[in-house]
């Protein structure tokens, strides 16, 4: 039943290694989105994807690459952590784009990656 | 460019005091807005929105009035509950960019 789903939950890792975070919607939405939620709750948009197609790319290292497959998942890879990443990272989809009528956005529970 | 700005937390307040979380926004055009709540441990979720000026939104016992002429969208509870405890975060979306801009969120914690 789960709405937008994100794998793992958790996730601890060294500096320097290359780790994936899964999303999935089952909400039938066009649009996804990855945040990065900081210590201080901070929330900073990274990347939205349009039916498959990259629409926001925030200035975010060029070691973070999302993919979409199809429009119902939209992962996110990194490469070479750094301590720096250490956050908890929100998915999201919505019907459609900010601006649009159904622009509501739906989040997953959140992914907190710990880089030792 | 289009910016949130909420009142810092956190807030602290005792079951059934009145709540009010100020937030003012810096837009292009006419945005809708919004506010979303995070509960410990759990991603955001939508608390009520506003699509144009003087709209009121609201939801839980929440409420929030767009207004244009002072770029307001104050977020207020008459009676808050201890299960209230949150972090806050106002948004906006602008028609133009394709973005979503978030608040720094205002933590609540309501005690009995």
């Amino acid at each position: 039943d789960t709405a937008v789903s994100q794998t793992p939950k958790y996730l601890v890792t060294q500096m320097g290694n290359d780790k994936s975070i899964k999303c999935e919607q089952n909400l039938g939405h066009d649009t996804m989105y990855w945040y990065k939620q900081d210590s201080k709750k901070f929330l900073k948009i990274m990347f939205s994807y349009n039916n498959k197609e990259l629409i926001i790319n925030e200035t975010v290292p060029n070691r973070f690459s999302p993919k979409s497959p199809d429009k119902a998942h939209l992962n996110l890879h990194i490469n070479s952590l750094e301590l720096g990443d250490s956050a908890v990272y929100f998915c999201a989809s919505s019907q459609e784009p900010a601006g649009g009528a159904q622009e509501t956005q739906y989040f997953g529970p959140g992914t907190r990656l710990l880089v030792l | 460019g289009n910016s949130v700005t909420q009142m810092e937390g956190p807030v602290t307040l005792s079951e059934e005091a009145f709540l009010t979380i100020n937030c003012t926004y810096t837009a292009t055009g006419y945005p809708s807005l919004f506010w979303y709540v995070q509960y410990p441990g759990e991603g955001l979720q939508l608390l009520l929105k506003a699509t144009k000026a003087d709209d009121k939104g609201s939801n839980k016992g929440f409420e929030a009035t767009y207004r244009k002429e002072t770029t307001s969208f104050h977020l207020e509870k008459g009676s808050v509950q201890v299960s209230d405890s949150a972090v806050y975060f106002c948004a906006l979306s602008g028609n133009t960019g394709n973005q979503f801009y978030f608040g720094t969120g205002t933590s609540l914690t309501v005690i009995p």
